[in-house]
């Protein structure tokens, strides 16, 4: 049973540009959500989607959008890089984003802007 | 809102030793109180975690907590360390339904032989 996979592991974009993160869920999971882990910190939550749509957002900017496929991955963008976006962005699927379902980490995707 | 305090960024124990990794949550609703684990290089990986009922909750890899209302605290143990359990542990919270699951800081424990 294959667990959370993204894509790519490593990244490495310059100022100003666009990146686009990928994330397929656990089998059986309908909802992802997505994290910002900066060095030494907690994961940041981003935002959740649920049925394609974005159901909650965290205390971020407009310039990370995402979206939610009909086979329930999921797609994280971020525009006009800035260095303070370097992080570890994880992903995580759960069921019905409920709280007996507990979120089901990637292995995430390391961001470096330079 | 719902927060959560880790005390202490870093802990050793010796190898044997018993482990508590200490937790504070602040919360306006009750709250639903998780453990993870990070490995150096890896995602998160769930503890264990508290929702209703027994407020004594076991984990797995022999991980515990305990939800004490009153001190507002969901501190972790474990009675006897493993070199294997050297890794970064968050102590997250939610308030349940469709919230967003709030982590802390993280501490960074060592196993020392």
């Amino acid at each position: 049973d294959a667990g959370v996979t993204q894509s790519p592991t490593h990244l490495i974009k310059t100022r100003g540009q666009q990146v686009t993160l990928r994330c397929s869920p656990k089998s059986g999971h309908d909802t992802v959500s997505w994290y910002q882990q900066a060095l030494g910190q907690g994961p940041q939550f981003i935002f959740q989607y649920y049925e394609e749509e974005e159901r909650q957002r965290g205390n971020f900017p407009d310039r990370f959008s995402g979206h939610q496929f009909p086979n329930y991955s999921s797609e994280l963008n971020v525009n006009a890089l800035l260095l303070g976006d370097s992080a570890l962005y994880l992903c995580a699927s759960s069921l019905d984003g409920g709280y007996n379902s507990p979120l089901h980490f990637g292995n995430g995707t390391r961001l470096t802007v330079t | 809102a719902q927060s959560v305090t880790q005390l202490g960024s870093h802990v050793s124990v010796s190898e044997g030793a018993l482990v508590l990794l200490r937790c504070n949550y602040s919360s306006s609703v009750p709250p639903y109180l998780f453990w993870y684990v990070q490995y150096p290089n890896q995602g998160l990986q769930l503890l264990l975690k508290y929702t209703t009922g027994a407020t004594l909750v076991k984990g797995i890899n022999g991980f515990e907590a305990e939800f004490k209302k009153s001190e507002t605290s969901f501190h972790l143990t474990k009675p006897s360390a493993h070199m294997s359990d050297a890794a970064e542990y968050f102590c997250a919270v939610s308030g349940g339904g469709y919230q967003k699951v709030t982590f802390g800081t993280g501490t960074k424990l060592q196993v020392i032989p």
